[in-house]
């Protein structure tokens, strides 16, 4: 079984500065994760994956989520907020079946 | 490619009738997926199909809901009757493994269903 909490359903950052997305998992086998992104009306977009190798993972839009294994984490950062990111982040694990666990979301607002 | 195609993008109806989604996915990809998302539960996955076969059904919520996939470019959820409570912005994704986990999946734009 699988699960996915993510720490915070709103985030306000001011633009240009961290930003940071918390988000911790579950697995009962080695996971696979991933952080997709929902703008308004839209489907979501993924912005990055974390299946085996490095720790460190890039995305696009600047993004990009370290796999710490000790810590049960894949947190989301950039370094510096554009009034563009302001969206909805969804935290997702995947084990050895096709099925995506999302955590509940992430609203990100961006401070002018 | 024009990604994954649902229709309609917005649907109301009224308590008792039937409801259908439409969803075509991504050419060459063998895994079709159906989401529902709701402010109180979130992203929740119903059923989920490879080659046409539907894999998991578990989170089809009751036997109003039922979901076929005739071919590989096309599926439907359908909700007979509706009710209010089925109101939701509903997701088709489809993806293509290249192996065990791992997979992007891509997901459609929704359709916000709103039964009155």
């Amino acid at each position: 079984a699988q699960s996915v909490t993510q720490l915070g359903s709103h985030v306000s950052v001011s633009e240009g500065a961290l930003v940071l997305l918390r988000c911790n998992y579950s697995s009962s086998v080695p996971p696979y994760l991933f952080w997709y992104v929902q703008y308004p009306n839209q489907g979501l977009q993924l912005l990055l994956k974390y299946t085996t190798g490095a720790t460190l993972v890039k995305g696009i839009n600047g993004f990009e989520a370290e796999f710490k294994k000790s810590e049960t984490s894949f947190h989301l950062t950039k370094p510096s907020a554009h009034m563009s990111d302001a969206a909805e982040y969804f935290c997702a694990v995947s084990g050895l079946s096709y099925q995506l666990t999302f955590g509940k979301g992430t609203k990100l607002s961006v401070i002018p | 490619d024009a990604g994954v195609i649902q229709s309609p993008r917005h649907e109301v109806t009224e308590m008792g009738q039937e409801v259908t989604l439409r969803c075509k996915p991504i050419s060459g990809h063998d895994y079709l997926f159906w989401y529902r998302q709701t402010m109180m539960r979130g992203l929740e996955l119903l059923i989920y199909f490879n080659n046409n076969v539907p894999i998991d059904d578990s989170g089809m919520p009751e036997d109003r809901f039922s979901a076929k996939m005739p071919n590989a470019s096309f599926s439907t959820l359908k909700i007979q009757p509706s009710e209010p409570r089925d109101s939701a912005v509903y997701f088709c994704a489809s993806s293509h493994p290249a192996g065990p986990g791992g997979d992007t999946q891509y997901f459609g734009p929704g359709t916000r269903l709103t039964v009155l």
